[in-house]
């Protein structure tokens, strides 16, 4: 069974760019789950979707966005970068339809830097 | 905002040694999971343990869980070199269903 996938592996970019992240689930998984983590610390909940629709969001700015495809896959943009949105970005699925109930299967991420 | 948090934030043993590791939160929960972040395999789950659980065993994981002090250990027992990693627990708040992570634990097994 495949497990979760994310592209790019590695991106660079500069202040202001816009960036799309994107993130495939296990087969059979109907909630995505993105997470930030900056060097050394422990995750940061951005957003949540479940069946196409946003479930809930982090403590971030708008211009952190998302959306999920009707086959579960799911996108990250983050507009206006800013230096610390330099970061370790994390999918994760889920079988059941809560983080906090159920086994989370992440990917293995997407490294951002942003001079 | 963080919830969980791990003490130490590391730790270097022997091999064959046990390693113990702590988190403690702020409010009341439903679960408490532990992840394990490595470069090889990234993050994956360990262990759930529900708030109306005291212990919880996985091979050589066990976990306690002791509400009443808002804190939940991790013992690693006979650890070996692929038990490098930096571990986290992860725990709920109430009514928003999202999970709050703790800065983790830097494992280190030295050979």
């Amino acid at each position: 069974e495949a497990g979760v996938t994310q592209s790019p592996t590695h991106l660079i970019k500069t202040r202001g760019q816009q960036v799309t992240l994107r993130c495939s689930p296990i087969s059979g998984h109907t909630s995505v789950y993105w997470y930030q983590q900056a060097l050394g610390l422990g995750l940061q909940f951005l957003l949540w979707y479940d069946e196409g629709e946003e479930r809930n969001r982090g403590n971030f700015p708008p211009r952190f966005s998302g959306r999920q495809f009707p086959n579960y896959s799911s996108e990250l943009n983050v507009n206006a970068l800013e230096l610390e949105d330099s970061a370790l970005y994390l999918c994760a699925s889920s079988l059941g339809t809560s983080a906090i109930y159920n086994e989370q299967f992440f990917g293995p991420g997407t490294r951002l830097t942003v001079l | 905002s963080q919830q969980g948090e791990e003490d130490p934030q590391a730790l270097s043993i022997q091999e064959g040694e046990n390693a113990t590791m702590n988190c403690s939160y702020k409010t009341s929960i439903n679960n408490l999971q532990w992840y394990r972040q490595n470069s090889g395999r990234g993050l994956v789950h360990l262990i759930l343990i529900r708030s109306n659980e005291r212990e919880k065993h996985s091979g050589r994981l066990r976990v306690t869980l002791d509400t009443s002090k808002k804190s939940s250990s991790l013992l690693i027992t006979a650890s070996r070199a692929a038990d490098t990693a930096s571990y986290f627990c992860a725990t709920d708040e109430d009514s928003n269903y999202q999970l709050i992570w703790g800065a983790g634990t830097k494992l280190i097994i030295k050979p």
